[in-house]
């Protein structure tokens, strides 16, 4: 499996402001995730980022709220913009296993716990 | 659009004894794949165990074991002898259509 490691493990941030999150994994991989996880519930994906293609979002999710970047098949970035205490959540990045030996798994990274006050 | 339910928010379980977690999901895809994941209060995302749609073969990993019952569409978790370290949240997730979908958790108690 990857290894996978998101910058910073934890902020807190004041209403109206952004941040932004890194998630670098230690080999190519063509597919990542940004997913969150708000305050004891489950994970929700954000959006699918692949190398040198836009992000494709899901519902509720848009691009000027969440943009992503993905330079390259080692690291992606997620932007959580204009923040308010409704953003306060755990944001996870995660890779797909090796599709070409079956790997539909997916490995993730230790999370960033961000507060908006 | 694929669901996962997880019926049971909470279960605890005497440390060596055996437990069994439940999950139902539904998907109009005929190629699937369903997991286990665990997530302790560190918050990693851990991957428990795998079962292939495919595969009538129940998933078997040490401790963790599955029973897949596909027309039933049922994947529940069986953690066997277990252990302080198994206490976390677990989440049952389904691949399909290039998602992955999370169930809303259960969150496992291991009783000294």
């Amino acid at each position: 499996s990857a290894v996978i490691s998101q910058k910073p493990s934890r902020d807190i941030c004041q209403r109206g402001t952004s941040l932004t999150i890194q998630c670098q994994v230690d080999s190519q991989v063509t597919m990542m995730f940004w997913y969150r996880q708000q305050p004891g519930q489950s994970l929700t994906l954000i959006a699918t980022a692949n190398q040198g293609s836009e992000a494709t979002y899901e519902s509720g999710f848009v691009i000027d709220k969440f943009p992503i970047s993905r330079p390259n098949l080692t690291f992606s970035t997620l932007t959580v913009s204009n923040m308010s205490p409704e953003d306060s959540s755990i944001y996870l990045c995660s890779v797909g296993g090796p599709r070409d030996r079956g790997g539909y798994e997916q490995f993730f990274g230790p999370g960033t716990r961000l507060t908006v006050l | 659009a694929q669901t996962v339910t997880q019926s049971q928010p909470e279960m605890s379980v005497q440390e060596a004894e055996t437990v069994t977690l439940s999950c139902t999901y539904d998907t109009s895809e005929s190629d699937y794949y369903l997991f286990w994941y665990k997530q302790p209060p560190s918050r990693q995302m851990i991957l428990v165990i795998r079962q292939e749609a495919y595969k009538q073969q129940n998933a078997t990993e040490n401790r963790f074991s599955v029973n897949f019952q596909k027309a039933a569409k049922s994947f529940s978790l069986k953690i066997s002898d277990s252990q302080l370290g198994d206490a976390a949240m677990y989440f049952c997730a389904l691949f399909g259509n290039e998602k992955l979908t999370f169930g809303t958790g259960t969150r496992l108690t291991i009783i000294p």
